[in-house]
C-alpha cells in the first residue's frame, strides 16, 4: 500500500515566483494535512481538509498561501508570490477519521524542501 | 505560546542502554498522546501513543509513560539501538471538541545512539 506522495521532493525558485507543491493522500483517509516545518517554529500545522473540504485554514501565515483539495486523492498547497522566509520542508499528512478505523494518527509524506532565494 | 514543550533539544546514549525522551504539555484539553520518529529527509513516522484514560503503554522496546497531574509523557527506549537514532517529535491532541483532529507537535528531541 502507497503512503503519502509528494512531489516535487525538492523546489528551489527565486523571490516572487510561483510556487506549486503537490500531494497524494493514501487511498481512503478522508483528513488531509499541510504542515511547515521550520528550525524556528518546528513543525506547525498550517490548513487541513476533510473529506475535500477546508476545515480549519488558521495557520496559513498570509494570502500568499492557498491550498486547495479538488478530489480525495490530490491536493496543492500554493505560495504566490514567494518569498525567501518561506524556505522550510513542507509536510503532506493524512488520516482515517470515519468508519470502524478512525484512528488520531497522521501518515507523513516524504516532504517537499523548498528554498526561495 | 507553546502548547507542547521538548525542552531537551538533544540527547545521547549508549547502545543497549536506556532512552528517556521527555515532554510536557500546558493545554488540558489534550487527551491523546503521540510520539514520532524522524529520520533526516523523511517525514515523520507514528511510533506509539497513549490515551489518557491510560498512564503507560508499552510496543515492544518503546514504552510511553503519561502522568496527566503533572502534564508530563515520556518516552523509553530500552535497550537503545544506533538504528534509533533519529529525531523524536510528541505530539498532542483533543480529541473532544471540534478540534479534535489536529495534531499539537513539540519541537523535537535529537536521538543519537552511540555504538
Amino acid at each position: 500500500d502507497a503512503g503519502v506522495i509528494q512531489s516535487p521532493r525538492h523546489e528551489v525558485t527565486e523571490m516572487g515566483q510561483e510556487v506549486t507543491l503537490r500531494c497524494k493522500p493514501i487511498s481512503g483517509h478522508d483528513y488531509l494535512f499541510w504542515y511547515r516545518q521550520t528550525m524556528m517554529r518546528g513543525l506547525e500545522l498550517l490548513i487541513y481538509f476533510n473529506n475535500n473540504v477546508p476545515i480549519d485554514d488558521s495557520g496559513m501565515p498570509e494570502d500568499r498561501f492557498s491550498a486547495k483539495m479538488p478530489n480525495a486523492s490530490f491536493s496543492t498547497l500554493k505560495i504566490q508570490p514567494s518569498e525567501p522566509r518561506d524556505s522550510a520542508v513542507y509536510f503532506c499528512a493524512s488520516r482515517r477519521g470515519t468508519g470502524t478505523s478512525v484512528s488520531y494518527e497522521q501518515y507523513f509524506g516524504p516532504g517537499t524542501r523548498l528554498t526561495v532565494t | 505560546d507553546q502548547q507542547v514543550k521538548q525542552n531537551s533539544p538533544s540527547l545521547s546514549v549508549q547502545e543497549g542502554r536506556i532512552s528517556i525522551l521527555n515532554c510536557d504539555y500546558t493545554n488540558s484539553m489534550f487527551d491523546y498522546f503521540l510520539w514520532y520518529k524522524k529520520y533526516p529527509a523523511e517525514g515523520p513516522t507514528f511510533l506509539i501513543s497513549i490515551s489518557s484514560i491510560k498512564d503507560k503503554n508499552e510496543d515492544g522496546r518503546f514504552t510511553v509513560f503519561l502522568n496527566k497531574s503533572a502534564k508530563h509523557l515520556s518516552l523509553h527506549i530500552v535497550p537503545s539501538q544506533p538504528g534509533d537514532s533519529a529525531v523524536y517529535f510528541c505530539a498532542a491532541s483533543a480529541t473532544r471538541g471540534g478540534s479534535n483532529y489536529k495534531l499539537t507537535f513539540g519541537k523535537g528531541t535529537l536521538l543519537t545512539v552511540n555504538p
